[in-house]
């Protein structure tokens, strides 16, 4: 089955600390990204990466670092510099470079930090 | 700055309705558009697209209009059932040379389907 996977689905935190937070994909997508979600929001993106060893800033990167290490997997960390890290974690895969380009998700992390 | 707007938060439909969803958008670069269905603490599942060379796009019950002059957009879904009771985000994209998509999301809309 093809898809995308995000571990864990619950995670908690005490303030201070960092935690990664996984997502892998079995798609053979090039990009992949990270999006956080609050409540009564839309996402917004974090970071995403077109290739491997490569990857950019989104909209709201202060406080969190990524990695793009294997083309399957691009783990999110978040920082104790990330001053509201609650929040629910989404990460999606695309394509790239289509003209249509489609992510597609992952099931998400909720993170709260204790 | 909201790109992309869903200024309908919350939307009931009788089941057997059509249900219609809006949205609208400000950045004239904007050329593809995606609608997306979310269960709580689930993540989003992709419904339908639409490239800004058409004005109309079907798939099944769902089908999503484009108006590019007046920057807006709008998914049906007809007839509507129960289980399609979710939060319906849109989102737009811009093409950008040598880069990957980055989506801009609305705020979501809210659908209840009544049986």
């Amino acid at each position: 089955d093809g898809g995308i996977t995000q571990s864990p689905k619950y995670l908690f935190r005490k303030e201070g600390q960092n935690v990664t937070l996984s997502c892998e994909q079995n798609l053979n997508h090039d990009a992949m990204y990270w999006y956080r979600q609050d409540p009564g929001q839309g996402l917004r993106l974090i970071y995403y990466s077109q290739i491997v060893n490569d990857f950019q800033k989104g909209d709201i990167a202060e406080g969190y670092s990524v990695s793009r290490e294997k083309k399957e997997s691009f783990p999110l960390t978040v920082t104790s510099a990330q001053k509201n890290p609650t929040a629910f974690y989404l990460c999606a895969s695309s394509m790239g470079g289509v003209s249509t380009d489609t992510q597609y998700f992952g099931p998400g992390t909720r993170l709260t930090v204790l | 700055d909201q790109q992309v707007k869903q200024n309908s938060p919350s939307l009931s439909v009788q089941e057997g309705r059509i249900s219609i969803l809006n949205c609208d958008y400000t950045n004239s670069m904007f050329d593809y558009f995606l609608w997306y269905k979310k269960y709580p603490a689930e993540g989003p599942t992709f419904l339908i697209s639409i490239s800004s060379i058409k004005d109309k796009n079907e798939d099944g019950r769902f089908t999503v209009f484009l108006n590019k002059s007046a920057k807006h957009l709008s998914l049906h879904i007809v007839p509507s059932q129960p289980g399609d009771s979710a939060v319906y985000f849109c989102a737009a994209s811009a093409y950008s040379s040598g880069s990957a998509r980055q989506l801009t999301f609305g705020s979501g809309t809210q659908l209840t389907v009544l049986p």
